[in-house]
């Protein structure tokens, strides 16, 4: 089994709706991210969150909003969704024990808004 | 925002050629990492490099961290076919990593 989870894989939706994309882990970590990737931009972070009760904003925070449930799991949703977030959507876990910080990512989730 | 740009963007090379991919910054990095990510993955963990000048071996890759901890080249020796995918640099700051452009590698057999 996957160490990281995402579902779902694929999603298309429309301009304005509400859409959550959740994920999932088993590694234990305590730290977690959601990226964006795009072509030619590489990948942005969008919020992180060192702990359950510890959100933070990333690089391009605006129109999303993220919810840590549980040590375990992390979601971002996306209020009003809209064309220009359409993307290829990653979570990452960390163990901030590990001085390296390596981060391990999901799958992704392809998400096309029309 | 923290520019990590990647050369080249592309590149396409015949099996058993050497190749060495650049990333740069005008930004100082505690930290950087390389990632390699194949289609419809996610980006798997090839190296850290924490000090200045630092090189690091993995195989037939070989990763440099510049002095200045400013950029990094990661070259690969005899490339072969499975070596395809796209590599990204990564580099840390404070609590937050901010990823390069991408290189994607096509290795010809």
């Amino acid at each position: 089994d996957a160490d990281v989870t995402q579902t779902p894989r694929n999603r298309i939706t429309k301009t304005g709706k509400r859409i959550m994309l959740e994920c999932s882990q088993t590694k234990g970590h305590d730290r977690m991210y959601w990226y964006r990737q795009d072509p030619g931009l590489g990948l942005r972070l969008i919020y992180y969150s060192f702990d359950v009760k510890d959100i933070n904003k990333g690089e391009i925070s605006d129109g999303y909003s993220v919810s840590r449930q549980a040590q375990a799991k992390f979601s971002l949703s996306l209020e009003s969704a809209i064309p220009n977030q359409t993307a290829l959507y990653f979570c990452a876990t960390s163990d901030s024990s590990t001085s390296g910080n390596e981060q391990y990512f999901g799958p992704g989730t392809r998400l096309t808004v029309t | 925002t923290q520019l990590l740009e990647q050369s080249p963007q592309f590149l396409s090379i015949q099996e058993g050629e050497n190749l060495t991919v650049y990333c740069n910054s005008s930004s100082v990095f505690s930290s950087l990492q390389w990632y390699r990510q194949e289609p419809g993955e996610g980006p798997v963990l090839l190296v850290t490099v924490v000090t200045g000048g630092e090189v690091k071996k993995l195989k037939r890759l070989t990763f440099q961290f510049g002095d200045a901890r400013k950029d990094s080249s990661l070259h690969i020796t005899a490339a072969q076919p499975g070596d395809t995918g796209l590599y990204l640099c990564a580099g840390r700051t404070g609590n937050q990593f901010y990823f390069g452009t991408g290189t994607s590698l096509t290795v010809i057999p």
